[in-house]
């Protein structure tokens, strides 16, 4: 059972340029999100889905977009990267949107913007 | 707003006790604690619901203060494994999502 899958694992990008983070989980959730994790730091909410076809904006949306691809897969797009989007991207689901539900994470994907 | 977790950090030997704060100054509805080794994923622990309930799993248990509004984790007879960068998440009301503290990162030794 792989549960939170995300790819690519690392990626470095230059000033500018575009990419998109893929998230896909296996485990029949409704509700997808994308963290952000800064060096000594906790979780941010970027986006979150609470289920298929919403998606809402978290603490820190600015220059991130997403798309709720199914009810499985949850992509983050950079359009126009910057080094201060440098940092370690989560993703996670939950079974519902419920407050109680726990976060499942992904491994992250570790972005440099140079 | 971002709870407050305290102390940032906490070196223990084997067998000894540690307690981990999580503070907010909103009125809480939830608390989620996690735990995160170098390099890796967070992995959830437990979650504590309003009205004070106290909850356990192995060694770890952990208390919720509604009037107080914080949070505390236990840690008794701490083992190697139990190292990590541990974080509280709380969530403010019932449709409410969970924001993260910085982490306190502990550090057992033998």
């Amino acid at each position: 059972n792989a549960g939170v899958t995300q790819t690519p694992k690392f990626q470095v990008l230059k000033t500018g340029q575009s990419m998109t983070l893929q998230c896909a989980q296996d485990m029949n959730h409704n509700s997808m999100y994308w963290y952000r994790q800064d060096p000594g730091m906790g979780l941010r909410l970027i986006y979150y889905s609470a289920s298929e076809g919403t998606t809402d904006k978290g603490e820190v949306p600015n220059g991130y977009n997403v798309s709720r691809l199914n009810k499985r897969e949850f992509s983050l797009r950079l359009e126009s990267a910057a080094p201060s989007q440098t940092s370690v991207y989560f993703c996670a689901s939950t079974p519902t949107s419920r407050v109680e539900s726990p976060l499942h994470f992904g491994n992250g994907t570790r972005l440099t913007v140079t | 707003q971002q709870p407050v977790q305290s102390p940032q950090a906490v070196i223990l030997r084997e067998g000894e006790d540690a307690v981990i704060n999580c503070s907010s100054s909103k009125a809480l509805y939830s608390v989620h604690w996690y735990r995160q080794k170098h390099g890796e994923a967070p992995v959830f622990l437990m979650i504590l619901l309003k009205g004070g309930e106290q909850k356990g799993h192995e060694k770890i248990s952990a208390s919720f203060n509604e009037k107080k509004q914080q949070s505390s984790l236990y840690l008794t007879a701490s083992q190697l494994s139990y190292s990590g960068t541990y974080f509280c998440g709380t969530v403010n009301t019932n449709a409410g999502k969970s924001t993260f503290g910085d982490g306190t990162t502990l550090t057992v030794k033998p």
